[in-house]
């Protein structure tokens, strides 16, 4: 049983324009939500993360949205760069430390220029 | 540049052969983690470590032995794996054990069973 989500494996976007990736989860209980971007031969890197107190939080061109009733969470890119391409990985979180972090499966965005 | 440091980036072993993945962190966390992650699957948590001490095993095979000798340093060691076992191996640290903080990652041992 999955329990973080990413449902479109791929995205594509032009050059200047909005990236939406999506990520959905089944456990309330997941506190803090995070996103990492990965490029081919190295690991991923941390993006951004927000509470499950906060339904938003943003960081120059990154904002992730946090809809707890939903269970669903985005991070939204604008505007999108070429070098955004990049898999984009959501994980979830709870007080049990960020060892039982959950990972989604990912997914791939091109930025075409 | 990554804080997080693996070697060796590729290995090739047969199944008999015993052979040990190395990750080391400059960041001083206290929390240190081994992840797989296989083709088109998502990340797999194996092992933590905080303060040295093992805090979560996965279910992982005893064929994968971690070992954390001080805070900055984890070891993976491999022995008699399988076929099934060829996959990226992660490294990650992070500061402490709270859901907020988060991974830095190595860039990773692609591991290939024969």
């Amino acid at each position: 049983d999955q329990q973080v989500k990413q449902n479109s494996p791929s995205l594509s976007v032009q050059e200047g324009r909005i990236s939406i990736l999506n990520c959905d989860y089944t456990n309330s209980m997941f506190d803090y939500f995070l996103w990492y971007k990965k490029y081919p031969a190295e690991g991923p890197t941390f993006l951004i993360s927000i509470s499950s107190i906060k339904d938003k939080n943003e960081d120059g061109r990154f904002t992730v949205f946090l809809n707890k009733s939903a269970k669903h969470l985005s991070l939204h890119i604008v505007p999108s760069q070429p070098g955004d391409s990049a898999v984009y990985f959501c994980a979830a979180s709870g007080d049990m430390g960020a060892g039982k972090s959950t990972f989604g499966d990912g997914t791939t965005l091109t930025v075409k220029p | 540049e990554t804080g997080v440091t693996q070697t060796p980036r590729h290995l090739v072993m047969g199944m008999t052969n015993k052979k040990s993945l190395k990750c080391e962190q400059h960041l001083g966390h206290n929390a240190m983690y081994w992840y797989k992650q296989s083709a088109k699957k998502p990340l797999e948590l194996m092992f933590v470590y905080s303060l040295e001490e093992r805090v979560e095993n996965n279910s992982v095979p005893s064929r994968f032995s971690p070992e954390c000798p001080n805070s900055s340093h984890l070891f993976l060691h491999l022995h008699t794996l399988q076929p099934e076992d060829s996959a990226l191996y992660l490294c990650a640290s992070s500061q402490d054990l709270w859901g907020d903080q988060p991974q830095h990652f190595g860039d990773g041992t692609r591991l290939s069973i024969l």
